[in-house]
């Protein structure tokens, strides 16, 4: 198993430049999220997404979009980058375990991490 | 609301010492997860523990050992006889569970830096 991948690892744009940042598993982790880490704000959560076709927003997320329309993907688009978007991201999935009564949930895989740089 | 409070930005040891890490939270469901996760300076997260509501019980894990106690909405880890390799970021994070069903979510607190001198 790879886990969870993303790429790319490091990126420069420019202000008003559109990116796609790619987070894929092959856990088959029915929940995915995206994370940006600042300095002293620890992880923030951007969008998350509980199956294939259901997204919501986190904490932060004004800048971004996300879609999912693979169990595997979980693409992050920043439509238009802005100096405040420099940051790295980090994505997550994780699964529920079955339980009598409902769901167990378990911890979060976190890919390698984007570190992004908005000019 | 849903809220994890790491007080301690920064703690400086000296190896061997024990050292304690706080963490506090606050959540409206009555079935939560509590995490902690480790961050070296290479970068990525490294998943230590995890701990449903319902569980109070402590856990030791050789130098590791955490002591969750929810009648003070705590979940504290302790480091004993500390390493330099030990030296790294430290998350507590809450995920809710029960009616709100939000396993894709976790809440993390701020980091707790800790710095192991030799």
């Amino acid at each position: 198993n790879a886990g969870v991948t993303q790429t790319p690892k490091f990126q420069v744009l420019k202000t008003g430049q559109s990116m796609t940042l790619q987070c894929a598993q092959d856990m088959n982790h029915e929940y995915m999220s995206w994370y940006r880490q600042d300095p002293g704000m620890g992880l923030r959560l951007i969008h998350y997404s509980v199956g294939a076709g259901i997204t919501d927003q986190g904490e932060v997320p004004n800048g971004y979009n996300v879609s999912r329309s693979t169990t595997e993907d979980f693409p992050l688009r920043l439509l238009s980058a802005a100096p405040s978007q420099t940051s790295v991201y980090f994505c997550a999935s994780s699964y529920s375990t079955s339980l009598a009564g409902g769901s167990s949930y378990n911890e979060q895989f976190f890919g390698p991490g984007t570190r992004l740089t908005v000019l | 609301a849903q809220k994890v409070t790491q007080a301690q930005t920064e703690i400086s040891v000296v190896e061997k010492e024990d050292v304690t890490l706080d963490c506090v939270y606050e959540t409206r469901d009555t079935t939560y997860y509590l995490f902690w996760y480790k961050q070296p300076p290479s970068g990525e997260l490294v998943f230590l523990i995890r701990r449903n509501s319902f569980d109070e019980q402590n856990e030791i894990s050789g130098r590791y050992s955490w002591n969750f106690q929810k009648s003070t909405s705590s979940f504290n880890f302790t480091i004993t006889a500390s390493q330099v390799v030990d030296s790294a970021v430290y998350f507590c994070a809450l995920s809710e569970g029960g009616v709100y069903n939000q396993g894709g979510k976790l809440i993390f607190g701020q980091g707790t830096e800790l710095s192991v001198k030799p």
